[in-house]
């Protein structure tokens, strides 16, 4: 079975250039997370869907993030305009269950690297 | 809100060694206590977690984790680390009815031969 897979691996752009990161979870898991990891902040969770709805995106860090769940096997994380300080690795997780904390499980993509110049 | 704190940024420890990341959280109830471990540029893998019942859980690749809830605790133990081990471990917190887990910062563990 396949797993979370992210798209791209490695992204290098330029400041005020729109970034777009993509994920496919895991084939029948209803819950999707965006987490973004830097060696300051840690993993920090962007936000989150259950069936494709967004249900917490609190962390998400400003206007300039926005998350999308066209249907069940596809999401999309966009940076519009990107700065400098958005330089991490994003990682999409999906789970099998609404509560994250009952099957306590998430399964990582093996992120995307974002490098904004 | 919960939250996790390990305390060690980084651990040296010789190969064959017995190894010790210490985890503490934060959170009124009985929480969901979860290691992952990542590999340099992969995504996080699950080695085990804590719901409930027997507060010593095993996981996998030797790893166990001892739940001590009047230290507020969750270490991570392995009696003999190899060199593949090398890796960066994250603690996380979860609770009953929240629908998001909470990581640590994270340990980087080195392998010395």
């Amino acid at each position: 079975d396949a797993g979370v897979i992210q798209s791209p691996r490695h992204e290098v752009t330029e400041m005020g250039q729109e970034v777009t990161l993509r994920c496919k979870p895991i084939s029948g898991h209803n819950s999707l997370f965006w987490y973004r990891q830097t060696m300051m902040r840690g993993l920090e969770l962007l936000i989150y869907f259950n069936n494709n709805v967004p249900i917490d995106d609190s962390g998400m860090p400003e206007d300039r993030f926005s998350a999308k769940m066209p249907n069940a096997s596809f999401s999309t994380l966009k940076i519009q305009p990107s700065e400098p300080r958005d330089s991490a690795v994003y990682f999409c997780a999906s789970s099998p269950s609404r509560l994250a904390g009952d099957t306590g499980e998430l399964f990582f993509g093996e992120g995307s690297r974002l490098t904004v110049l | 809100a919960q939250s996790v704190t390990q305390p060690d940024i980084h651990i040296t420890v010789s190969e064959g060694a017995s190894l010790e990341l210490r985890c503490n959280y934060s959170y009124g109830a009985t929480p969901y206590l979860f290691w992952y471990v990542q590999s340099p540029g992969q995504g996080l893998q699950l080695l085990l977690k804590y719901f409930s019942g027997d507060t010593l859980v095993q996981g996998i690749k030797g790893f166990e984790a001892e739940f001590k809830r009047s230290q507020s605790s969750f270490n991570l133990r392995k009696p003999s680390v190899h060199w593949s081990d090398a890796a960066e471990y994250f603690c996380a917190v979860g609770t009953s009815g929240y629908s998001t887990l909470t990581f640590g910062k994270g340990t980087m563990l080195l392998v010395s031969p």
